[in-house]
């Protein structure tokens, strides 16, 4: 049990849909992330969270919206997404100002656009 | 441009014989390696880690060694078991960088 936890896990929509993932992690930590994960692609870093202010977007298309309300909760809305944006969706936390190692992931969810 | 690759997407080891994962890195401010591990429907979990001043980092049954000079890495994994097939990333981060770039991964299949 990783503590982190993303909902839904699986999520088929179309390209003229709105939809929003979400994250939550009860490891007390202040840092969270969104990774993409294409097939046969490395992980991608997309956004950054640190104390619920985004300190990294890795140049993600405007049709990918993250919000951080608070420290144990993550959002990624999405709208108006293409099939190549179809991928599985990796939220992880972190304490601050640790090495990368300490950096848990969520199971995912697993998205298809059609 | 891709910092981190892993050039076999696949490996198929016989159990109780010897898993060795490569995975090569273009970046030279890179000081800390990690390894993840990821089963079906799971996220990646932390497996084991090196940083830059060392060469070789073990912990049980795995083994991470760094070439620095030929910005190469792998993990050992002996003896094989069946529940460590998985695939399996390869990352690395600097301390200028912040972040985790990762390899596309390895699958690793351990037959019994």
């Amino acid at each position: 049990e990783t503590g982190v936890t993303q909902t839904p896990r699986h999520l088929v929509m179309g390209m003229t849909n709105k939809k929003s993932l979400k994250c939550e992690q009860h490891l007390g930590h202040n840092a969270m992330y969104w990774y993409k994960q294409s097939a046969k692609k490395p992980l991608e870093l997309m956004f950054v969270y640190n104390f619920k202010e985004q300190t990294e977007n890795n140049s993600v298309p405007s049709r990918f919206s993250p919000e951080c309300p608070n420290s144990s909760h993550l959002f990624l809305h999405l709208h108006t997404l293409q099939p190549e944006d179809s991928a599985l969706y990796l939220c992880a936390s972190s304490p601050p100002g640790t090495r990368a190692e300490t950096q848990y992931f969520g199971p995912g969810t697993r998205l298809l656009v059609l | 441009d891709q910092q981190v690759k892993q050039n076999s997407p696949s490996l198929s080891v016989q159990e109780g014989r010897i898993s060795i994962l490569n995975c090569d890195y273009t970046n030279s401010m890179f000081d800390y390696f990690l390894w993840y591990k990821k089963y079906p429907a799971e996220g990646p979990t932390f497996l084991i880690s090196i940083s830059s001043i060392k060469d070789k980092n073990e912990d049980g049954r795995f083994t991470v060694f760094l070439n620095k000079s030929a910005k190469h890495l792998s993990l050992h994994i002996v003896p094989s078991q069946p529940g460590d097939s998985a695939v399996y990333f390869c990352a690395a981060s600097g301390i200028n960088t912040g972040k985790l770039i990762f390899g596309q991964g390895t699958t690793l299949q351990v037959k019994p």
